[in-house]
């Protein structure tokens, strides 16, 4: 089974300061590994992934992250926030490419001006 | 170009009045989700199915059913809304990518 801890439900940060999101993981088998984005009244948008291979993964929008195995752990950081990276932050984690996605419970970014 | 698309946005039923919301991709994916979201909370899964065979997570109520005529379309019924089922449903298809997620339906129970 499969399971993400997001740290922190409200992350308030200034605009242009950077911006770090925490996630932890726990899985059985290698994970596959998610960032998704939501706006208000909208659907989730993929930021980026990891899957295999390289262990920073750079998504849309400025945004990266690193999963690191000994750490059990896949943050979510972007330099320099800017006002329209408010929104809510899912991390979520699945068995393989096409098993179901298990997703946190999110995390809320305030961008102040 | 949307590619996954949930309709209507935002639906109001009445207490008790069964309700219907509606999917439908244009990505030719086999596997699609429906997911409950409640106000600040982690989507929830309530079905997948993986091309016609259905999937019906352990804990989804029994008012939730689900149909998927074809590969392109997926609908979701609530037989008799409570309070309890206003919430944002999302409907997602997975590729090799990853999912791609609809805007949702907002549903409001009066």
């Amino acid at each position: 089974a499969q399971s993400v801890t997001q740290l922190g439900s409200h992350v308030s940060v200034s605009e242009g300061a950077l911006v770090l999101l925490r996630c932890n993981y726990s899985s059985s088998v290698p994970p596959y590994l998610f960032w998704y984005v939501q706006y208000p009244n909208q659907g989730l948008q993929l930021l980026l992934k990891y899957t295999t291979g390289a262990t920073l993964v750079k998504g849309i929008n400025g945004f990266e992250a690193e999963f690191k195995k000994s750490e059990t752990s896949f943050h979510l950081t972007k330099p320099s926030a800017h006002m329209s990276d408010a929104a809510e932050y899912f991390c979520a984690v699945s068995a393989a490419s096409y098993q179901k996605v298990t997703f946190g419970t999110g995390t809320k970014l305030q961008v102040i001006p | 170009d949307a590619m996954v698309i949930q309709n209507p946005r935002y639906q109001v039923t009445q207490f008790g009045k069964p309700v219907t919301l509606s999917c439908s991709q244009t990505l030719n994916h086999n596997v699609m989700y429906w997911y409950q979201q409640k106000s600040s909370q982690a989507p929830k899964l309530l079905f997948h199915y993986y091309d016609k065979d259905f999937n019906n997570e352990a804990d989804t109520p029994d008012n939730f059913q689900s149909r998927r005529p074809n590969t392109s379309f997926c609908f979701l019924d609530i037989r008799s809304p409570g309070l309890g089922d206003a919430a944002m449903y999302l409907c997602a298809c997975q590729g090799v990518h990853g999912y791609t997620f609809g805007s949702g339906t907002r549903l409001t129970v009066v």
